[in-house]
């Protein structure tokens, strides 16, 4: 059974860097099957796709957030990560790890999302 | 961008009950690039349909997708208690990748 977990601060200060890590177990992200994606939900809100990686490190990320994201895979971890800098309270939100199943173009697997809030 | 407008935002019925939830694209959209989640409360959301008409995994038959073009239809039929969630469309795209609906509030009471 694939599992995915976010792991990382649950509270950042404005202008900081909000970083999360998704670990995988009972998948390798090296088998090149999946993209490695970054969803999140603000508070009461809908959905907001952030980005992905792949194994062999190339990233695509949401234009809206283009210049503050950065994506990372660690596959002798078997986990990815994300970095969000200069954040502000519009970056409060659940944030979910996923794996994209891109010849559905659907995210098949999802974490249990991580609550982070941005304040001082 | 393309936009998707989901209706109605909330829709509520009683079990046994058929459910039409709508979602509609600013443009035509393949029928490939179209996927339902359903989101209960605290949890995240899960597949339920791509592909717009294939059930993943563990979606109950009972689950149904249509449509094309710009109008799409997830349909749940003999509606059970444990169907109260959140529907969300999403649509691939290339930028951004995904981009979802608003979502509708499905009530069982």
């Amino acid at each position: 059974q694939v599992q995915l977990q976010e792991s990382g601060p649950r509270l950042v200060k404005p202008s900081q860097t909000l970083s999360l890590t998704c670990s995988v177990s009972g998948d390798s992200i090296n088998s090149g099957d999946y993209f490695w994606t970054w969803i999140r939900q603000h508070p009461g809100k809908g959905l907001e796709w952030i980005g992905y990686i792949y194994y062999s490190g190339s990233t695509y990320s949401n234009p809206s957030l283009t210049g503050r994201v950065t994506m990372s895979v660690d596959t002798s971890k078997n986990q990815f990560s994300l970095r969000l800098n200069s954040v502000t309270s519009a970056d409060t939100a659940v944030y979910y790890c996923a794996r994209d199943n891109y010849n559905d173009y659907a995210m098949d697997v999802w974490g249990q999302g991580t609550t982070v809030t941005v304040s001082s | 961008e393309v936009v998707l407008t989901q209706s109605p935002g909330t829709l509520s019925l009683s079990p046994g009950d058929r459910a039409t939830l709508s979602c509609r694209a600013s443009q035509i959209l393949s029928h490939s690039y179209l996927v339902w989640y359903q989101q209960k409360p605290g949890q995240a959301p899960r597949l339920l349909m791509y592909g717009a008409y294939f059930r993943a995994t563990g979606t109950p038959d009972r689950f149904s997708g249509s449509g094309s073009g710009t109008d799409y239809t997830l349909s749940i039929s003999r509606l059970e208690p444990e169907d109260s969630a959140v529907y969300y469309c999403q649509r691939f795209g290339s930028s951004p990748r995904y981009t979802f609906g608003q979502g509708t509030k499905l009530e069982i009471k």
